[in-house]
């Protein structure tokens, strides 16, 4: 059981938008803790897509946008593309942990 | 351009002890902080351990602590983990990372190596 909640799988049409949730608590999203978003390939190391809640790293497209509030965080994908279909993870500090947590991950696929 | 090599993987009996090695090229190893995150088979990334770039602050999984130790020598540009008392459970594919940000609230990861991968298993 991850501490950030994801939803397991996400899928759209090419073109479509769709956003993916990660959902935490008070100790990690809900205390101020930045969230950041990873995509991986299968069999690949995850790459950074999203910092500090919306920020985009040079080179990712700015069809990818990020959002925070309260307790939960969301990853938008807007134009979605066959190369889009990867797995999403979201990470954050928790405080109680001391530590750093990720989400369980959303397997996204492209119809 | 950044790039992290990490190396040392290998299949280990339970008890056994381990040590990964992760050298860094492409930025001053000495000013950021290193983590260690593992990736179990069909799971999502898990944080293990991190490392300030002088070392002075460490932060631990409770998964690991007492068994897992990590060390830098920024002479070499290179990162270690050194596991010991090794459980099946810390089968995965481990990948040395670079931190970026104020810690530890804002703390992302953004850069990662390619990853090595542990075996616990009789």
């Amino acid at each position: 059981q991850s501490v950030l909640t994801q939803p397991p799988s996400g899928s759209g049409a090419p073109g479509q938008r769709v956003t993916i949730s990660c959902t935490g608590s008070n100790s990690n999203i809900g205390a101020g803790s930045d969230v950041h978003w990873y995509y991986q390939l299968p069999g690949k190391a995850p790459k950074l897509l999203i910092f500090r809640n919306n920020i985009r790293p040079s080179g990712v497209p700015d069809r990818f946008s990020g959002s925070k509030s309260g307790t939960s965080a969301s990853l938008a994908i807007t134009g979605l593309q066959a190369d889009d279909e990867a797995d999403y993870y979201c990470q954050s500090y928790d405080s109680s942990l001391s530590g750093w947590v990720f989400g369980g991950g959303t397997k996204l696929t492209v119809l | 351009e950044v790039q992290l090599l990490e190396s040392g993987g290998d299949l280990v009996q339970p008890g056994g002890s381990l040590r990964l090695s992760c050298v860094a090229s492409g930025f001053t190893f000495s000013d950021v902080a290193m983590s260690w995150v593992r990736q179990a088979p069909g799971r999502g990334p898990e944080w293990v351990l991190s490392l300030s770039g002088n070392s002075v602050d460490t932060w631990y999984a409770d998964s690991v602590r007492g068994r897992f130790t990590i060390s830098r020598d920024n002479f070499k540009n290179t990162l270690y983990l050194q596991m010991h008392s090794l459980r099946a459970e810390d089968t995965a594919t481990y990948f040395c990372a670079k931190m970026r940000g104020h810690p530890p609230s804002s703390y992302h990861m953004d850069a990662w190596g390619k990853g090595t991968t542990v075996t616990v298993s009789s």
